[in-house]
């Protein structure tokens, strides 16, 4: 089974500073999918970006850009120039490779973000 | 484009009731997955439908069932309620052409009283 730790329940950072996420993982899956969700006070989940396991280059979205370091099972979220509506919690995700139809999610426990204006 | 569509919002039941919750997939997707979130915590798998059929199941329990129609949306149906099962239900669809690409609705806050 997977497991994905998130060891930051909170975090602040002052709007337009550079905050960076946590996330590790457990498996010993080698073909997988890794996610940042984000989840507003709408408690719609958004996903916020998406790495592949079989890439090495890091996944970049705008503002957000990951920090993805397979040996070390680690997957990180940095966010530049934070905003106002960065506010929220943040979900880290794992899924394995399956055939369609057979994939779930994995959740961490998440991470509260606030930006301070 | 209308993305998920979850209903109700909120719903209040007494233990031992019955809830159905509903979920209709963006337009375009034909697959749908349930999670429960509990408060305070990260969502937890419930179960996922395609071609009408559940394909993969959680850890939860047989009072946990599901129903997939012809036209993609979901049900999501929990029999005797605990109060343990008070709980965010979210619902995220997506499509065979979608490279692992979920779309969450907005959930349906249930509370077990």
């Amino acid at each position: 089974a997977q497991t994905v730790t998130q060891s930051q329940p909170e975090m602040s950072v002052q709007e337009a500073e550079t905050v960076t996420l946590s996330c590790t993982y457990d498996t010993s899956e080698n073909n997988y999918y890794l996610f940042w969700y984000k989840q507003p006070p709408s408690r719609q989940m958004i996903l916020v970006i998406r790495q592949e396991a079989y890439k090495q280059q890091n996944a970049t979205e705008n503002r957000f850009s990951v920090n993805f370091q397979k040996a070390a099972k680690s997957f990180s979220l940095k966010i530049s120039d934070s905003q106002l509506g960065d506010t929220a919690m943040y979900f880290c995700a794992f899924m394995k490779h399956e055939n369609f139809g057979n994939e779930k999610l994995t959740f961490g426990t998440g991470t509260r973000l606030t930006i301070i204006p | 484009d209308a993305g998920v569509t979850q209903s109700p919002t909120h719903l209040i039941k007494t233990r031992g009731q019955q809830v159905t919750l509903r979920c209709s997939p963006k337009s375009g997707h034909d697959t749908v997955s349930w999670y429960q979130q509990a408060l305070g915590q990260g969502p937890q798998f419930i179960f996922q439908y395609y071609e009408e059929e559940e394909r993969q199941r959680g850890n939860f329990p047989d009072r946990f069932s599901g129903h997939q129609f012809p036209n993609y949306s979901s049900e999501l149906n929990v029999n005797a309620l605990l109060l343990g099962d008070s709980a965010l239900y979210l619902c995220a669809s997506t499509s065979r052409g979608i490279p692992r690409g979920y779309t969450f609705g907005s959930g349906t806050r249930l509370t077990v009283v």
